[in-house]
């Protein structure tokens, strides 16, 4: 079945730097690719996605992109502020009409963001 | 706030016992996922349901079941608890009408079996 290798577990910037987030899966029939924002005590925020058609995706600070040759994507968040704080999982998915939609995540990302 | 709605928020009960989880998805949203999270295995897909019919199992305990009413509320019931099922459970919704779409999750119930 599908797996997802999420790198660093825990990244730690300074406020204003970039962050980078990479994930690789396993499946080449996964054609999409979520990315979700975790806070304590709270569910999991989608954040930004990607599908298999597409190779970069942006929204504001946060970006996307996606090597589908290489089987991995990555999040990029510039001008980090304190309040990205969180944890960060990638997931795919490879759902076709209807059936199959679940998710397989990654273990998750700590971000920290230093004042 | 995505929408979905989930009850309780926590819960603490024995080993053995039963227990109900409940979740109301999206105005809208036919499918509902079913998730759970714990420290050393990560978030793992349960049990999806769409339109009433289960759609797809992932790593679903025998001892654990779901159903998703006509008003397309779901009910994640979970028997003969063991300490290892203490963990955080989330549903999420989506509109599934064919290919992948976002999956909006809820507050998510906490479980502690003692």
């Amino acid at each position: 079945g599908e797996n997802v290798e999420q790198h660093p577990s825990t990244l730690s910037v300074q406020e204003g730097d970039s962050a980078v987030i990479k994930c690789t899966y396993s499946d080449s029939a996964s054609n999409y690719f979520p990315w979700y924002k975790q806070e304590l005590g709270k569910g999991p925020q989608l954040i930004i996605d990607i599908r298999s058609n597409v190779g970069e995706k942006k929204d504001q600070r946060i970006a996307v992109t996606l090597n589908k040759t290489a089987k991995h994507f990555s999040l990029h968040i510039t001008e980090t502020q304190p309040e990205d704080s969180a944890v960060y999982f990638c997931a795919a998915s490879k759902g076709y009409g209807g059936s199959q939609g679940n998710l397989i995540f990654g273990k998750g990302t700590k971000l920290s963001v230093k004042p | 706030d995505s929408g979905v709605t989930q009850t309780p928020k926590h819960l603490i009960t024995a080993t053995g016992q039963r227990v109900t989880l409940r979740c109301s998805p999206r105005s809208g949203d036919l499918s509902v996922y079913w998730y759970q999270q714990s420290l050393d295995q990560g978030l793992q897909f349960l049990i999806q349901y769409y339109n009433g019919e289960e759609r797809a199992k992932g790593n679903i305990l025998e001892r654990f079941s779901a159903q998703q009413f006509p008003d397309l509320h779901s009910e994640l019931n979970l028997s003969s608890l063991e300490l290892g099922d203490s963990a955080l459970y989330f549903c999420a919704s989506s509109v599934n009408v064919g290919g992948p779409e976002t999956q909006y999750f809820g507050p998510g119930t906490r479980l502690l079996v003692l």
